[in-house]
């Protein structure tokens, strides 16, 4: 069965470095998603991507947020300056065109040191 | 008022029991709804999407009732396998999904 794959798994890093996560969305999937959980809080929703470009973002998902889709395969969350509030899980997420369910991938739990 | 609300839990049950699960949503226009599952540090995974009609899947039935903004999960003769944070998913829009806190259940031997 397809599925959603993130890396890193795990990443560690100071305060103030860029991180890059990583996530290779189901083959045929045209939406991607990225959301962010922290620790015993909901899961929440930062930015979709469609058509190469931005469809939706939240809040959170501020200036020192970016995401690329490189190449065919790969859709990645950049944070620029990490701070330490930007601990957390990051899931990506993928659907089709026709359903709305999402599938989410493993997540990348990021520490902030 | 939040977005997605739920039964703060967490609901600690006996194998074999029937558990229920609520779920309560603010926005009106929105357009579809979910139920996932979600194991300890790991990804939300996809029990059941929920339909007007209600829909069931094994020993999982979900409700949903557009009118009171509200959608149910029931779970009957409980598995010590079904211990895990139970999340509400609103879509709005076909865009982004909103979360509900989740329903941690325990199923106790």
């Amino acid at each position: 069965e397809p599925e959603v794959t993130q890396t890193p798994s795990h990443q560690v890093t100071q305060m103030g470095q860029e991180v890059i996560l990583r996530c290779v969305p189901i083959s045929n999937h045209l939406y991607f998603y990225w959301y962010r959980q922290i620790l015993g809080q909901k899961v929440e929703f930062l930015v979709s991507f469609y058509n190469n470009e931005i469809s939706e973002k939240s809040e959170i998902f501020d200036d020192q947020f970016s995401v690329e889709r490189p190449d065919g395969s790969n859709f990645t969350l950049k944070i620029r300056s990490t701070k330490l509030e930007d601990s957390a899980m990051y899931f990506c997420a993928s659907r089709d065109f026709y359903q709305e369910t999402q599938y989410f991938g493993p997540g990348t739990r990021l520490l902030v040191l | 008022r939040k977005e997605v609300e739920q039964d703060p839990g967490p609901f600690n049950v006996p194998e074999g029991a029937t558990v229920a699960f609520n779920c309560t949503y603010s926005n009106s226009a929105s357009q579809s709804f979910f139920w996932y599952r979600q194991d300890c540090r790991k990804e939300p995974k996809l029990l059941m999407s929920v339909y007007s009609s209600g829909n069931e899947d094994g020993r999982f039935t979900a409700q949903l009732n557009r009118a009171s903004q509200y959608i149910s999960l029931l779970i009957r003769d409980s598995k010590l396998s079904d211990s895990a944070t139970y999340l509400c998913v609103v879509n709005n829009y076909g865009q982004n999904f909103v979360f509900g806190p989740g329903t941690r259940l325990s199923v106790l031997p």
